[in-house]
């Protein structure tokens, strides 16, 4: 009955692989979010999808790629992975975007991705 | 363009002493503040937000936060500390409309409780 999953929890892999994490949420949310929390523990937004279309994309790399197959997923995509993506990345949702900016935004448990 | 800075790394204090983290904001348009923690390998779970409605904002486990316009501040306090209150804390700031939830966050604080 979790509320907000991330799979994997852990991700090891190479240099220059591409990789993929995804998440769930059983909310009923319409927004969800991917955030980069570095090695310092900062927590940096880089998309939100509201209702499977893309309302907020950062600076990030264009080798990030978000992918929402409907409004319960959203999915990250990293290709050419680099010794600087390793990091701990967090999925959360929350019931709107917009006006409702005052929402709680409901966490996942990340993923620990380090890259060799 | 909404900016979070919290005052001190870490805050150290012992079990039954007040607990006080720092929280300063910036931002263009009124804010929506927020006190999230961190426990260990673990994700995010809010403590409390404000929203404009009342300035003294109460959350779980016994924190609550002081909204200050002309200071520019959401400080987080409890009055007594205990040992399960060792986490990392994160202020984070939204604002609303075309905002969309984005949240900019501080830099965090890592409080430690001594028996």
């Amino acid at each position: 009955d979790t509320a907000v999953s991330q799979t994997p929890k852990y991700l090891v892999t190479q240099m220059g692989n591409d990789k993929s994490i995804k998440c769930e949420q059983n909310l009923g949310h319409d927004t969800m979010y991917w955030y980069k929390q570095d090695s310092k523990k900062f927590l940096k937004i880089m998309f939100s999808y509201n209702n499977k279309e893309l309302i907020i994309n950062e600076t990030v790399p264009n080798r990030f790629s978000p992918k929402s197959p409907d409004k319960a997923h959203l999915n990250l995509h990293i290709n050419s992975l680099e010794l600087g993506d390793s990091a701990v990345y967090f999925c959360a949702s929350s019931p709107a975007g917009g006006l409702s900016s005052y929402n709680e935004q409901f966490f996942g448990p990340g993923t620990r991705l380090t890259v060799l | 363009a909404q900016s979070v800075t919290q005052l001190g790394s870490h805050v150290s204090v012992s079990e039954g002493a007040l607990v006080l983290l720092r929280c300063n904001y910036s931002s263009s348009v009124p804010p929506y503040l927020f006190w999230y923690v961190q426990y260990p390998n673990q994700g995010l779970q809010l403590l409390l937000k404000y929203t404009s409605a009342a300035t003294l904002v109460k959350g779980i486990n016994g924190f609550e936060a002081e909204f200050k316009k002309s200071e520019t501040s959401f400080h987080l306090t409890k009055p007594s500390a205990h040992m399960s209150d060792a986490a990392e804390y994160f202020c984070a700031v939204t604002a609303g409309g075309t905002s969309y939830g984005k949240l900019t966050f501080g830099q965090g604080t890592i409080l430690t409780v001594h028996p």
